[in-house]
């Protein structure tokens, strides 16, 4: 398994403003990705980060909303851009590693956001 | 379409208590699945996976699943609960993206 961590923890913004996490891995992983987590629901999959590339959103993410940057195998970012109260949520990361007999993917901690 | 459906919102046990949490899913193919539990402000922890092989799979902590393709499902148990298990409890399924499908998740609240 890989240890990822992430950036900020928690914090709470103002309306209107920025936030930019951060997601470290201690290894070169093949997939990373950023998931939404609202209050007491199940998790909904943002978009995969692409090493060199654009990302990959799902339906209903865009990029001016969420931009996402991944500039090697082992780092990513996603900014919430705008912030409105709507998107209070908790931010994950995970990665994972394109194998046949492997597709879990591991999980960081999570940024816990409260837009007021 | 793929889906995962876990039927119980919440699940209440004792202490010493057996739990099953149910989780069925609809999939085209050979379907790679999870059990990842959550605890209170933290992030997603892999209890278990099943690929192929064994049906009964053996994960952390005291934790079993076991497939059975005939009924689409692939339930979540252990013999005997302790209070440390209160956690939320999500089953997923890889699709062929490598990307997960969820589902809603079963809260499991221990009774002293």
């Amino acid at each position: 398994s890989a240890v990822i961590s992430q950036k900020p923890s928690r914090d709470i913004c103002q309306r209107g403003t920025s936030l930019t996490i951060q997601c470290q891995v201690d290894s070169q992983v093949t997939m990373m990705f950023w998931y939404r987590q609202q209050p007491g629901q199940s998790l909904t999959l943002i978009a995969t980060a692409n090493q060199g590339s654009e990302a990959t959103y799902e339906s209903g993410f865009v990029i001016d909303k969420f931009p996402i940057s991944r500039p090697n195998l082992t780092f990513s970012t996603l900014t919430v851009s705008n912030m409105s109260p709507e998107d209070s949520s908790i931010y994950l990361c995970s990665v994972g590693r394109q194998a046949v007999t492997s597709r879990e993917q591991f999980f960081g901690p999570g940024t816990r956001l409260t837009v007021l | 379409a793929q889906s995962v459906t876990q039927p119980d919102i919440h699940i209440t046990v004792s202490e010493g208590a057996s739990l099953e949490l149910r989780c069925n899913y609809s999939y085209g193919a050979t379907p790679y699945l999870f059990w990842y539990v959550q605890s209170p402000g933290q992030g997603l922890q892999l209890l278990l996976k099943y690929f192929s092989g064994d049906t009964l799979v053996q994960g952390i902590k005291g934790f079993e699943a076991e497939f059975k393709r005939s009924q689409s499902s692939f339930n979540l148990r252990k013999p005997s609960v302790h209070w440390s298990d209160a956690a939320e409890y999500f089953c997923a399924v890889s699709d062929s993206n490598y990307q997960l499908i969820w589902g809603a998740g079963t809260k499991l609240i221990i009774k002293p």
